[in-house]
């Protein structure tokens, strides 16, 4: 059973970095069959994307057009986890966060295990 | 603004079925084979019902289906329980740099 546990802190300051990071468990993060997601969910923006990354003989790299320029996604295969980086936040980039794990990365399978969410506060 | 379209509500009465309908382009659902749905319940994450348009993950309810026709995508729910009442996403998978988007969602009320 795979099992992702996400942390961080839940309250930012405009023009800050946003970091959280998603432990893995009943799966490898360097896994060459799946991919590891973050997602964000507001009032106003709905479910977005925000990027990816998975290893296929390397690591890649793929960012939502929305938040490229200030994402990134970063693995670490010691600790079987993964973390996103958001720079430069906003009030705007307010929203629950979730990491998330696609299972076939040939297109897009789905999202069939989600971290249990942290809601980011960006406010002074 | 989200790039799918749902409706913003349905409902049914239990035992009854409901079609909850997501309307995309050519360019994301009618161009690829990959919308999923999921149901969320509040304060929870979602959680996946349905893959590649019409697949079931192991563990979800066969009352639960779906389907796919040019630009569009529908979930039905048949034999409506108590417990179905939810909101409910659909995506797909659009090819470009932003590699899915979501719809606005849709709130299930159970009468």
């Amino acid at each position: 059973q795979v099992q992702l546990q996400q942390s961080g802190p839940g309250l930012v300051k405009p023009s800050q970095t946003l970091s959280l990071t998603c432990a893995i468990s009943g799966d490898s993060v360097s896994t060459n069959s799946a991919a590891w997601n973050w997602i964000r969910q507001s009032p106003s923006r709905g479910l977005e994307w925000l990027g990816r990354t998975y290893y296929r003989s390397t690591w890649v790299y793929q960012y939502g057009a929305s938040v490229k320029g200030r994402v990134s996604i970063s693995p670490d295969t010691s600790k079987n986890q993964f973390s996103l980086q958001l720079t430069s936040v906003t009030p705007e980039d307010t929203a629950v966060y979730y990491c998330a794990r696609d299972p076939d990365i040939s297109g897009w399978f789905g999202l069939d295990y989600w971290g249990q969410g942290t809601l980011v506060t960006v406010s002074s | 603004q989200s790039a799918l379209t749902q409706p913003a509500s349905v409902s049914g009465s239990p035992g009854q079925s409901i079609t909850i309908s997501c309307t995309g382009t050519s360019s994301d659902i009618g161009a690829h084979d990959h919308v999923s749905w999921y149901q969320q319940h509040p304060g929870k994450a979602p959680k996946l019902l349905i893959y590649r348009v019409t697949h079931r993950p192991s563990g979800v309810s066969d009352r639960f289906s779906g389907s796919k026709s040019g630009n569009s995508a529908s979930l039905t729910i048949s034999g409506l329980q108590a417990d179905d009442e939810a909101d409910y996403y659909c995506s797909s998978y659009t090819g470009s740099s932003t590699l899915v988007t979501f719809g606005g969602g849709t709130k299930l009320t159970v009468l």
